[in-house]
């Protein structure tokens, strides 16, 4: 059974740093593209980012200049989300998800706040 | 960036009746486009990709149409589990996108 499970999600200040963990199991992690998601409260999906299968190639929404970046170890089923320079409108449930594009695979978030 | 605009906001429906869902792309992202249905407290599920292909166990009063810059989803006849928000998103171009969604209630 494929399974995503997110962690690392907190309460910050405007400003701070976070990394979220995804750990996959259940499928040959190192051959898919992972991707990480957002939602604000209330809101719509965002799409954050991917990351190809071997790290290689990386893909960002235009917005986050540079702030956040993502990596993977594959070694340890696992692909990450670095954030810094954290703003209140960075607050929202980041979902990692298997694959570039679609997602049929997702975990079940994890809720970082960044409050004033 | 490629804006995805979703109408209607909300569509109330009756148990039974048909959905019709609009999404339209501010460009044309041939038939790159998925659909999502998300319910309260729970990651998205996809059921449409490539504009017309049912996602595995989605069943056939589910459907997808459309390319360019139009596209559909219609739910035939409503079950209570279809009651949710459904995105459309792109994949044709980067950065990848999302509509704002539209949330089906029942009437």
């Amino acid at each position: 059974e494929v399974q995503l499970v997110e962690s690392g999600g907190d309460l910050v200040q405007p400003g701070g740093s976070l990394r979220l963990s995804c750990v996959a199991s259940g499928f040959s992690f190192s051959i898919y593209w992972m991707s990480w998601v957002r939602q604000a409260p209330g809101k719509g999906l965002e799409w954050v980012g991917g990351i190809k299968k071997d790290g290689s190639e990386k893909y960002y929404m235009d917005s986050l200049k540079g702030r956040f970046t993502i990596s993977r170890d594959n070694a340890k089923n696992s692909v990450y989300l670095q954030m810094s320079s954290l703003r209140v409108e960075d607050t929202a449930v980041y979902y990692c998800a298997r694959g570039i594009y679609p997602w049929s695979y997702w975990g079940k978030g994890t809720t970082v706040t960044v409050f004033s | 960036e490629v804006v995805m605009t979703q109408s209607p906001a909300t569509l109330s429906v009756s148990p039974g009746e048909r959905a019709t869902l609009s999404c339209r792309a501010s460009q044309s992202v041939i038939t790159s486009l998925a659909w999502y249905q998300q319910k309260p407290g729970q990651a998205p599920s996809l059921l449409i990709y490539n504009a017309s292909t049912r996602a595995t166990g989605i069943p056939a009063r589910v459907s997808g149409s459309g390319s360019g810059t139009e596209f559909t989803l219609t739910i035939s006849s409503l079950q209570s589990e279809d009651f949710a928000v459904f995105y459309c998103q792109q994949y044709n171009a980067w950065p990848l996108t999302f509509g704002g969604g539209t949330k089906v209630e029942i009437k």
